[in-house]
């Protein structure tokens, strides 16, 4: 079936500095996998920040990349200044082919520290 | 419009009890989904619906757990005979049918079972 790996646990960043969250992913269905970034922030519900459903796009949101590496099988999260605000927790997920049901990573609790 | 809307938002239950939880999903939406989030496992799939039928219950522990979907405006999870272990967040979530779209999260259920 299909995986979602992404950095796990807790990721530390002093704010104003730059941070990546890996994912790499493994697909099992014919045709390339839909990409997708969600994030729970305190307080709130899981909601969408990006998505790229095209292989070699880039997603963007809120000041976060994510470009869409088939070769590499990868997704990985980035920003180039975090702010306080950002911290929440992250999750890397892919649809694939007719599989219309969702397969996420564990989770990245970022924390930002002022 | 509302969004995906999960009663109750917490609920405590004896050991032995049951607990249903309720999900409105989006007007429009034909796919359903819960989930189940705990620290230790982080977001597992459960089961889902399209146009109220179950496509995929893979997630579902058979003994205890169940799901409905009796029309296109509420879907229930029902755990019979609760468990410590069952104690979680359990999210409901709805879409449009097509595997490029994301998904909408209710703000979920505490089940706490003492």
């Amino acid at each position: 079936g299909d995986s979602v790996t992404q950095t796990e646990g807790q990721v530390t960043v002093s704010e104003s500095k730059s941070l990546i969250i890996n994912c790499t992913y493994s697909a099992t269905s014919i045709g390339y996998p839909n990409l997708f970034w969600y994030v729970r922030y305190p307080g709130e519900g899981l909601q969408l920040l990006l998505k790229v459903i095209t292989a070699g796009q880039k997603g963007s949101s809120r000041g976060f990349e994510a470009t869409y590496n088939k070769e590499a099988t990868s997704f990985h999260l980035q920003k180039a200044s975090v702010q306080e605000s950002d911290s929440a927790v992250y999750y890397c997920a892919l649809t694939s082919g007719g599989n219309y049901k969702p397969t996420f990573g564990k989770g990245t609790s970022l924390v930002v520290h002022p | 419009n509302a969004g995906v809307i999960q009663t109750p938002r917490h609920k405590v239950t004896g050991k032995g009890q049951e607990a249903t939880l309720w999900c409105e999903p989006i007007s429009g939406h034909s796919a359903v989904f819960w989930y189940r989030q705990t620290i230790v496992q982080g977001l597992e799939f459960l089961t889902y619906f399209r146009n109220q039928a179950p496509i995929d219950d893979s997630g579902m522990p058979k003994e205890r757990f169940s799901a409905q979907m009796p029309n296109q405006s509420h879907s229930t999870l029902k755990i019979q005979s609760t468990q410590p272990q069952d104690s979680a967040v359990y999210l409901c979530a709805s879409s449009f049918w097509a595997s490029s779209y994301e998904q909408y999260f209710g703000p979920g259920t505490r089940l706490t079972v003492l």
